[in-house]
């Protein structure tokens, strides 16, 4: 069955500094993946997707993914962290491609200090 | 375009009773999906309908069930409530149910079941 693993449930950085949250899947086909963001109170939000088309994978509001076959993973990065990226941050892969059930990983807490 | 409301946003009943939770899709959008999240095992997919059809189903009770609408409003019901239905219940809608399509989620109903 396909899962996602998020490696670290909080992660703070300094306003400015990189943001880099981990996703490590595993999957015996093609995976689909995605980075979805939850602010307090709302519903998630799809920074990105990876559908087996480029490898780097750009998304709102300045992040980007690297899916990294030979790693199993699909890294979440930003170069800049901002206040305003404070949030619950997803990974998730979809089972045989279809998006109407997406299998999440367990979640990371980012937090930007000033 | 209006995004996906969800009504109630909140919700307290106690145990043994049911409740029915309501999604209305982004007009025009055939596929609903729900999923649960809870800060123990996180957000777990619940079930998807497409043009009035359950197409998926997730691990879950046959408590929990749900139905969907000719105008693709979706409902779901949850029976014989218990403590550890305590959650934020999410639907998410997407255009045709197509393998590939973004979800757009709605700002979840909050159920406290005391």
């Amino acid at each position: 069955a396909q899962s996602v693993t998020q490696l670290g449930s909080h992660v703070s950085v300094s306003e400015g500094a990189l943001v880099l949250l981990r996703c490590n899947y595993s999957s015996s086909v093609p995976p689909y993946l995605f980075w979805y963001v939850q602010y307090p109170n709302q519903g998630l939000q799809l920074l990105l997707k990876y559908t087996s088309a480029a490898t780097l994978v750009k998304g709102i509001n300045g992040f980007e993914a690297e899916f990294k076959k030979s790693e199993t993973s699909f890294h979440l990065t930003k170069p800049s962290a901002h206040m305003s990226d404070a949030a619950e941050y997803f990974c998730a892969v979809t089972p045989s491609g279809n998006t109407g059930k997406l299998i999440f990983g367990q979640g990371t807490t980012l937090q930007v200090k000033p | 375009k209006a995004g996906v409301t969800q009504t109630p946003r909140y919700l307290i009943k106690t145990r043994g009773q049911q409740v029915t939770l309501s999604c209305s899709p982004i007009s025009g959008h055939r596929s609903v999906s729900w999923y649960q999240q809870t800060p123990g095992q996180g957000l777990q997919f619940l079930f998807e309908y497409f043009s009035e059809t359950q197409r998926n189903k997730g691990n879950f009770p046959g408590r929990f069930s749900g139905r969907q609408f000719s105008n693709s409003r979706s409902e779901m019901n949850v029976s014989t409530l218990e403590l550890g239905d305590s959650a934020l219940y999410l639907c998410a809608s997407r255009l045709a149910g197509d393998k590939l399509e973004t979800q757009y989620f709605g700002p979840g109903t909050r159920l406290l079941v005391l």
